[in-house]
């Protein structure tokens, strides 16, 4: 089983649809990154987190340490935001202060 | 800024052949890392360097090496190229090795016949 588990793998949504990306862990971290990926393209990063919730535009991070689990939340999807969404996360200390990463969700969002 | 560069993009070797993928990273941060992409597969990482003057194995190591040729650069090298290792190769760094937030360069696609 991999340390690192997101769902969906694919979710196909229609514009102006409210979107939800899952991540569950099995390892104490840090900190969660949640990374975007356009095709054939580089690696952005949209949020770090620890605790609680953030919010950058249409999106919106959630994390929920006792139940080792976060969400992506994308608002008023457009079909710009069309990538794969990659969560990854970093353990505590030591051999285990590595990045550890999910496979992706492929999100198409169409118009 | 440039952040983090990376070359090349593009590149096609023949089993056996030789090849080093460079990077490079202009926001002075100490830690660099190597990772590869494949399908249906996360992220793996290959190499890392916590601080210049250190290179440490990651968890798929074999076939490759590194160099951190000072803090700025930290290169890939394949010394004799397999299909395996056909792939999409990321480079990141981050501030500190105890930094959480990595930032990613463009990646390169490589293609071993």
């Amino acid at each position: 089983k991999n340390e690192v588990e997101q769902s969906p793998q694919n979710l196909t949504a229609q514009e102006g649809e409210f979107i939800t990306i899952n991540c569950s862990y099995s390892v104490g971290i840090s900190a969660l990154h949640w990374l975007q990926q356009h095709p054939g393209g580089g690696i952005v990063s949209l949020f770090m987190l620890s605790s609680g919730k953030k919010k950058h535009g249409r999106l919106i991070a959630t994390i929920n340490i006792q139940e080792k689990h976060s969400s992506l939340h994308i608002t008023a999807s457009h079909p710009r935001d069309s990538a794969v969404y990659i969560c990854a996360v970093k353990g505590r200390g030591g051999a285990t202060n590595k990045l550890i990463f999910g496979t992706g969700t492929l999100l198409a969002v169409q118009p | 800024n440039a952040g983090v560069t990376q070359t090349p993009k593009f590149q096609v070797l023949k089993t056996g052949q030789s090849m080093t993928l460079q990077c490079a990273q202009d926001m002075n941060h100490n830690s660099m890392y190597w990772y590869r992409q494949d399908p249906g597969m996360g992220l793996r990482l290959i190499y890392y360097s916590a601080s210049e003057g250190t290179t440490d194995k990651g968890e798929v190591p074999n076939g490759y090496n590194v160099s951190r040729l000072n803090k700025r650069e930290f290169s890939l090298r394949l010394e004799s190229a397999a299909p395996s290792q056909t792939s999409v190769y990321f480079c990141a760094s981050s501030e500190l090795w105890t930094s959480a937030e990595q930032y990613f360069g463009p990646g390169t696609r490589l293609t071993v016949t």
